[in-house]
């Protein structure tokens, strides 16, 4: 059972936009630490996508975006593209048991 | 270009020993806190430990305290993971990763341990 909470699945036709949720509480997301994200593509390294909640590192589309609003936060993925298709993970820090935590992971699949 | 390169990993019956490297080129290695990150078959991304740029302050998670050492040299550009102990439940592929957590983040291609009788 993973600190932050995430959908297992998502998924979306080419061109749509996609939302996934990261639930955490106030020993985390509410604390209140900022939130990361990270692209996992089967066999590859993750890859930072949005960090400090709502940035986007250089070289990142601007089709992702990140928000956070108290105990919760969510990645939005619009122009939807079948390269978009991975895993996603959101990630902070839980000041109680002074580890850094991830969700679950969310699967994106792009029909 | 920025690398982080790791090896060491392998098949190791439980109760074995087994140390990770990870090597690190194309930054300036002394200016970053550095991290190890595991992935289970099958399963999600779990935080293992951190060290400072410095080696000064070290942090594990609950699930590998008193096993799991991390260490780094930094004149060498390397990080260390000192797995004793092992169980079959820390089978996974080990990532090396500077900055978690930051704008800096940056994961390398992973290696995988086996701990299997």
């Amino acid at each position: 059972q993973s600190v932050l909470t995430q959908p297992p699945s998502v998924s979306g036709a080419p061109g749509q936009r996609v939302s996934i949720s990261c639930s955490g509480n106030d020993s985390n997301l509410g604390a209140p630490a900022d939130v990361n994200w990270y692209q996992h593509l089967a066999g590859t390294a993750p890859k930072l996508l949005i960090y400090a909640n709502n940035n986007r590192p250089s070289g990142v589309p601007d089709r992702f975006s990140g928000s956070k609003s108290g105990t919760s936060a969510s990645l939005a993925i619009t122009g939807l593209q079948p390269d978009d298709e991975a895993d996603y993970y959101c990630q902070s820090y839980d000041i109680s048991l002074s580890a850094l935590v991830f969700g679950g992971g969310t699967k994106l699949t792009v029909l | 270009e920025v690398q982080v390169v790791e090896s060491g990993g392998g098949l190791v019956k439980p109760g074995g020993s087994l140390r990770l490297s990870c090597a690190a080129s194309g930054f300036r290695f002394t200016s970053y806190s550095m991290n190890w990150v595991r992935q289970a078959p099958g399963k999600g991304l779990e935080w293992v430990s951190s060290i400072s740029s410095d080696g000064s302050h070290k942090y594990h998670a609950d699930s590998v305290k008193g096993r799991f050492t991390i260490s780094r040299d930094n004149a060498k550009n390397s990080l260390f993971l000192q797995m004793d102990s092992l169980r079959a439940d820390d089978t996974a592929v080990y990532y090396c990763v500077r900055d978690l957590g930051s704008s800096s983040a940056f994961w390398g291609q992973g290696t995988l341990v086996s701990v299997s009788s």
